[in-house]
């Protein structure tokens, strides 16, 4: 049971460079979300998804793009790296939007943009 | 606009002792409450939740007591264990409109000594 998979675990990329941070969940949860968590922050909403070809922003878009083409995959690109978005980058999942749902967690993805 | 806030950064209590660590929220439009918690390099894990028709909410050494009228939810772990030392995320999300997100607030590091 694999629950939510991110990868990369780690990654360093240059001032302006591109990557995609890969998100999988074999849950069949209709909701997917991206957060970033700061230093002595807490977790800060990037994008969400309630189910596949739709997508919404959350608090942090600016940056960041993201797609969800199936109900596993929520892949989250960052087009032109900047140090601001050093940060640690988790995954969620969750059955459904309504109360009575937690949401469950990848092992996150440490960006460090230089 | 922190709509969750945790106001205690860190909590030191003694094995055995009880631990009690707070939330504040300002929506009152959210009905659905949960606690986290997180290991370094680890993602955050689902530990108790409840819903804003219970005022008490137990599941072995963990309760979860809300405050409607005070917008205030608070967690407490008795006794306390030292595997119980990790950084404590409280979280809230809304029947309506943004049922479909989960906003969190920054976080409780606690800290189980001998």
């Amino acid at each position: 049971n694999a629950g939510v998979t991110q990868t990369p675990k780690f990654r360093i990329l240059k001032i302006g460079q591109s990557m995609t941070l890969q998100c999988t969940q074999d849950m069949n949860h209709n909701y997917m979300y991206w957060y970033r968590q700061d230093p002595g922050m807490g977790l800060k909403l990037i994008y969400y998804s309630v189910g596949a070809g739709i997508t919404d922003k959350g608090e942090v878009p600016n940056g960041y793009n993201v797609s969800r083409s199936t109900t596993e995959d929520f892949p989250l690109r960052l087009e032109l790296a900047a140090p601001s978005q050093t940060s640690v980058y988790f995954c969620a999942s969750r059955r459904t939007g309504r109360f009575g749902t937690e949401a469950f967690f990848g092992q996150g993805t440490r960006l460090t943009v230089v | 606009d922190q709509q969750v806030k945790q106001n205690s950064p860190s909590l030191s209590v003694q094995e055995g002792r009880i631990s009690i660590l707070n939330c504040d929220y300002t929506n009152s439009m959210f009905d659905y409450f949960l606690w986290y918690k997180k290991y370094p390099a680890e993602g955050p894990t689902f530990l108790i939740s409840i819903s804003s028709i219970k005022d008490k909410n137990e599941d072995g050494r963990f309760t979860v007591f809300l405050n409607k009228s005070a917008k205030h939810l608070s967690l407490h772990i008795v006794p306390s264990q030292p595997g119980d030392s990790a950084v404590y995320f409280c979280a809230a999300s809304a029947a309506t409109g943004t049922a479909s997100k989960l906003t969190f607030g920054t976080g409780t590091r606690l800290q189980v000594t001998l």
